[in-house]
This record gives structure tokens, sequence and C-alpha cells, in this order.
């Protein structure tokens, strides 16, 4: 099984948008709604911003939105804060065989 | 609230297992219907998946690594522990458990702080 396909990077000024794609296929990310992102910060543990496609966890801002079409998942923040700055991972279900695929990670720079 | 914790030595030689263990406090492995992952990092690299356990312990591995762990589940300690046997550089990784809150998934909602394991002679 391949990883899931990530930007390396991507960047945006405070206050400003961006949308991290994160690329599968029909077996995974285009097959089920079982499509995670997570957030790390340089020398963390990574943490859970959005399961299932796009629902946010307890405590998560509503800045950070999840969507899904075909198999390309996305995760949207907006109004960024030099918080936001980490590298994020989209993560997927697969069932062929059960295991989880991970993508390579975007290291969001807030300019 | 749930915490784990990742114990195990942090270096290993060479063609040698590498056994880690980890320790779950704030939820009972034994109660819950979860299931508890290891996952790990290389230095600068992304997320690898290595395998799951249930308390029962059933167990299901990354088709890249099955030939080489194993995973187990102590409920009286409650704890779980991680094999991977015949070791190169390549696994010189920060080694996480994690908690799968939706079955089997790989919804990650807790995760220890890592461990990390260098192999080396």
């Amino acid at each position: 099984q391949s990883a899931l396909t990530q930007p390396a990077s991507v960047s945006g000024s405070p206050g400003q948008s961006i949308t991290i794609s994160c690329t599968g296929s029909s077996s995974d990310v285009g097959a089920y709604k079982f499509v995670f992102w997570y957030q790390q910060h340089p020398g963390k543990a990574p943490k859970l911003m959005i399961y299932d496609v796009n629902n946010r966890p307890s405590g998560v801002p509503d800045r950070f939105s999840g969507s899904k079409s075909g198999n390309t998942a996305s995760l949207t923040i907006s109004g960024l804060q030099a918080e936001d700055e980490a590298e994020y991972y989209c993560s997927s279900y697969t069932s062929t065989p059960s295991l989880v695929l991970f993508g390579g990670g975007t290291k969001l720079t807030v300019l | 609230q749930v915490q784990l914790q990742e114990s195990g030595p942090g270096l290993v030689k060479p063609s040698q297992t590498l056994s880690l263990t980890c320790s779950v406090s704030g939820d009972s492995i034994s109660d819950g219907s979860y299931y508890w992952n290891w996952i790990r990092q290389p230095a600068g690299k992304g997320l690898e998946w290595i395998g799951r356990i249930y308390p029962t312990g059933g167990t299901n591995y990354n088709a890249s690594l099955e030939s080489r762990v194993t995973m187990s589940v102590d409920t009286s300690k409650n704890q779980f522990s991680l094999k991977l046997s015949s070791v190169t550089a390549a696994d010189t990784a920060m080694y996480y458990c994690a908690r799968d809150i939706s079955g089997w998934y790989g919804r990650f909602d807790a995760w220890g702080q890592g461990t990390l394991v260098t192999v080396s002679s």
C-alpha cells in the first residue's frame, strides 16, 4: 500500500486561509468516510484535528475544517494564526488489507 | 483523561529485537472497545502505522512489517507491547503508542509522547 500524497509545504499570512490536499485511491480515501487529519508541532506527538472527513474533536477551533471529493481529501484552515504553524498529516482507513495509511505530511508556514 | 507512556531501550543493535511497552492510565484497556496501536516516525519523515491490538489479543499488522512484528497485551498491568525483530538502521525512529477510539478505523485520539529508538552497533 502506498502512502497518501500531500504537498510538501504550504504557506499563508496571518488571517488568510489555506488548504492542504491529500490524494489517495478508490481503495482508501475514495472508499470510506474514515479520513483523519493530525497536527504535529516539532518535538511533539501528533494531535487529532479532524475525524471522519469533516468532524472536529472537542477543543479544536472551528477554523479547521475538512472535506472530501472523490479520492482527494482536504484540510482548510481559515483565519491563520501563528500557532497553526506545524506539520499536518492526513490518514485514511483501507480494508485491503485492513490497515491505516498516512500521508507524507505537509509543512505549514505562517508568514 | 487517558495518558499513554512508551518505555524501552533507546539503543538496539542491528539484527536484534526491539521491545517497547506502552503503559496506559486513565482508561482500562480491558474495559473499552478500542484498539491500541503502534506508530513510528523516522527523524524528519512521516508517520508509519505499525499495527494494532485488541484487549482480547487480536492483532493486525502493516503488511510491510508483518513478518517481523509481534504485539501483545497485559490487561492486568494495563499495558501493551511491541516486538520488532531483525532490526536494521531503517528501523531507527520515534515510536508512538496511540489509542484508536473508532475501533479500528484509525481515529487516534490519544498518543504517548514517543520514545526514540536508535539501531546501531
